[in-house]
């Protein structure tokens, strides 16, 4: 059980163009999501927690603009990366805290991450 | 001073040694502790996931916390080449914010 999918593993868009990563829940019912950012050889840097139905909470220093993320069910979260530059080539991993009326409590289950090359 | 801090290695153990992997925390609120393991290009996996202090074992692996001293530990017994990843400790307090290691770069060789 708690299964995190996220789509694309891999993505590589021109600057200036935006890019959609998916992030799925797929055995279980997630009101929040998190995303995270991942340089090489670094720990990995929340940048928003994504809340269903709601807007989401962004980390100091992420530009909420340009990292847009939707949140419009239980078990879907979005992150679109606008008007992309190379500075935003990354590793982008979502997760979401694992199911039970005490969720809280969970750990959270991280996706498969996407790499993002900007050109 | 981090929340979490841990060693980022790397460390290099020969195939079939005990592996201790270890986290300090600042926080004395943090009552949930976990292990993640990181393969190169790959989200984290849980490893172990353990409430206040304690040993949890799951096969070759066993995590321990020890609140008085606010000392994480992770020990791989037997290791594998599989084993070669990034270990992250992990911890929060329930419902908030989840602090993460540095990561400690593991390689295990045949």
């Amino acid at each position: 059980g708690a299964v995190v999918s996220q789509h694309p593993s891999r993505v590589i868009c021109k600057s200036g163009t935006s890019v959609k990563i998916e992030c799925r829940s797929l055995d279980f019912q997630a009101t929040t999501m998190f995303w995270y950012r991942q340089f090489p050889k670094k720990s990995l840097m929340l940048m928003a927690t994504s809340n269903e139905g709601s807007k989401a909470t962004y980390e100091q220093g992420v530009e909420k603009d340009k990292f847009l993320i939707n949140h419009a069910s239980l078990t879907l979260s979005t992150l679109t990366v606008t008007s992309a530059h190379p500075e935003d080539s990354s590793f982008y991993i979502c997760s979401a805290r694992g199911p039970g009326q005490t969720s809280y409590n969970s750990p959270l289950h991280f996706g498969n991450g996407t790499r993002l090359t900007v050109t | 001073q981090k929340e979490v801090e841990q060693d980022p290695g790397p460390l290099s153990v020969p195939e079939g040694a005990i592996v201790s992997l270890n986290c300090t925390y600042s926080n004395s609120a943090f009552q949930y502790f976990m292990w993640y393991r990181q393969y190169s290009r790959k989200g984290p996996e849980l490893l172990m996931y353990t409430y206040s202090s304690g040993n949890k074992e799951d096969g070759r692996f066993t995590a321990q916390v020890d609140k008085s001293s606010k000392y994480i530990s992770l020990f791989i017994r037997d290791s594998q080449p599989s084993d070669s990843a990034t270990y992250l400790c992990a911890s929060h307090t329930g419902g908030f914010k989840t602090i993460f290691g540095a990561g400690t770069r593991l390689f295990v060789k045949a």
